[in-house]
């Protein structure tokens, strides 16, 4: 799986957008960027994944570069419950692939959000 | 709900004293998979299940023992804990193939062996 780099962490003002930058310049083209987040100690949640097209669902935007070497996820208004840390994971879908389906968390962003 | 329940949520010990870690999803899936979180090294793949009867070990499985006899659960042995198994663990759960880009991961359990 290809190595992702993410700053050590990010402020936020509350009702603006984040924008998480991720760096992936060893991604593969069977790869896709997965992004998920850990608030406190609780289990990670998925957020939004995609391969080269941009994508959006009801909790964010993913950004990809054309080249795919870089993605920025974008959480549009930011609450102070999204105060977490924010991974960024590139793996290919198939789990043969993947040592069955492991994730490789990295260090994450941490996000805080301030009122 | 859709939802991958761990209990105990909190568990302290002593060591050598076997415990067992429940996990159970109820999203038939056919993917599950156990991790360990630790200050500085992130979270690490312990176990995971392929399916029912098809398990194999992660990046850290020394000390652990993990069964798949059913779908649904996906339980986490330690037959003799010790104190390096202090950490907070996960259970995780998703579909398999192509679908399986979003895992669920349970509370977590934290555990204490002293």
């Amino acid at each position: 799986d290809a190595k992702t780099t993410q700053p050590p962490s990010m402020d936020c003002a509350e009702g603006r957008a984040a924008n998480l930058p991720c760096n992936h310049s060893t991604i593969s083209g069977n790869e896709y960027v997965y992004w998920y987040r850990q608030i406190h100690s609780q289990g990670p949640q998925y957020i939004i994944h995609g391969l080269k097209n941009n994508e959006t669902n009801e909790m964010a935007s993913l950004i990809i570069t054309e080249d795919r070497k870089s993605s920025t996820l974008i959480l549009p208004h930011a609450t102070l419950r999204d105060t977490a840390v924010y991974y960024c994971i590139v793996r290919s879908p198939l789990m043969i692939y993947n040592q069955g389906g492991k994730l490789i968390f990295g260090q994450g962003t941490e996000l805080s959000v301030k009122p | 709900e859709a939802q991958v329940t761990q209990n105990p949520r909190y568990l302290i010990t002593v060591t050598g004293k076997k415990l067992t870690v429940t996990c159970s999803q109820n999203m038939n899936h056919e993917y599950m998979s156990w991790y360990r979180q630790d200050p500085g090294l992130g979270l690490r793949q312990i176990y995971y299940s392929m399916n029912v009867e098809v398990t194999d070990k992660g990046d850290v499985p020394e000390g652990y023992k993990v069964s798949r006899k059913e779908k649904r659960n996906f339980p986490l042995i330690l037959e003799s804990p010790s104190p390096n198994q202090t950490s907070l663990y996960f259970c995780a759960s998703s579909f398999s193939g192509l679908r399986s880009y979003e895992q669920y991961f349970g509370p977590g359990t934290r555990l204490t062996v002293t």
